[in-house]
């Protein structure tokens, strides 16, 4: 069971927009609308961001948007600010009947 | 505020048992699927399973299918995962996490992590 693959890292400056990728196969991201998106701070538990492709959880900021086309989902930050540092994990939901993992990307603020 | 909340962290050596706990609050053992996820230090998440403790119905990702076991206490409003010999690659950090109302793939409360140590 492959994981999905992010960058390994993006930068940005505050106030920017910045998009992260992951991309998976037919069998995960391209054949379910069941794409999350977790944010991670050092030492902290993950905190749900996006679900469902495009949802967001009460509480979570509108800067915050998912997308997905074919095989890859995208996290879209806008009005990027300094808390926003952190690394971000995409997972879908699997053909096999579970659940799979991106590897991670480290947003860095500039 | 729905919380979990999951044992302390543990030191053990290989071959060893172990059994670790996550404490829910309100419904969230009778409404909603509780997973586990590995996080090896320095490494991304990893899902191991999830466990429906209204009924136990449990699945497991093939990759920790025989090696862990998920189960829960729906009582005591707690999940366990549990491996009866420990190897030096368990060691990481195991979060449980609750899915959201009426889904198993996407996690809205996290328990704060369990870490475990395994060497000789």
């Amino acid at each position: 069971q492959s994981a999905l693959i992010h960058p390994a890292s993006v930068s940005g400056s505050p106030g920017q927009s910045i998009t992260i990728s992951c991309t998976g196969t037919s069998n995960d991201i391209g054949g379910y609308n069941f794409v999350s998106w977790y944010q991670q701070h050092p030492a902290k538990a993950p905190k749900l961001i996006i679900y469902d492709v495009s949802r967001r959880p009460s509480g979570v900021s509108d800067r915050f948007s998912g997308s997905k086309s074919d095989n890859t989902a995208s996290l879209t930050i806008s009005g990027l600010q300094s808390e926003d540092e952190a690394v971000y994990y995409c997972s879908s939901y699997s053909s096999t009947g579970t659940l799979v993992f991106g590897e991670g990307t480290k947003l860095t603020v500039l | 505020d729905v919380q979990l909340m999951q044992s302390g962290a543990e030191v053990k050596k290989p071959g060893e048992s172990l059994r670790i706990s996550c404490e829910g609050s309100g419904d969230t053992f009778t409404r909603f699927w509780i997973a586990w996820v590995r996080q090896v230090p320095g490494k991304g998440l990893e899902y191991m399973g999830i466990i429906y403790p209204a009924d136990s119905e449990t699945k497991y990702s093939p990759s920790f299918q025989g090696q862990v076991t998920i189960s829960a206490d729906r009582s005591l409003r707690t999940a366990f995962l549990h491996w009866s010999s420990l190897k030096a690659s368990d060691t990481a950090t195991y979060y449980c996490a609750r899915a959201i109302l009426g889904g198993t793939d996407a996690f809205d409360i996290w328990g704060q992590g369990t870490m475990i140590s395994v060497f000789s």
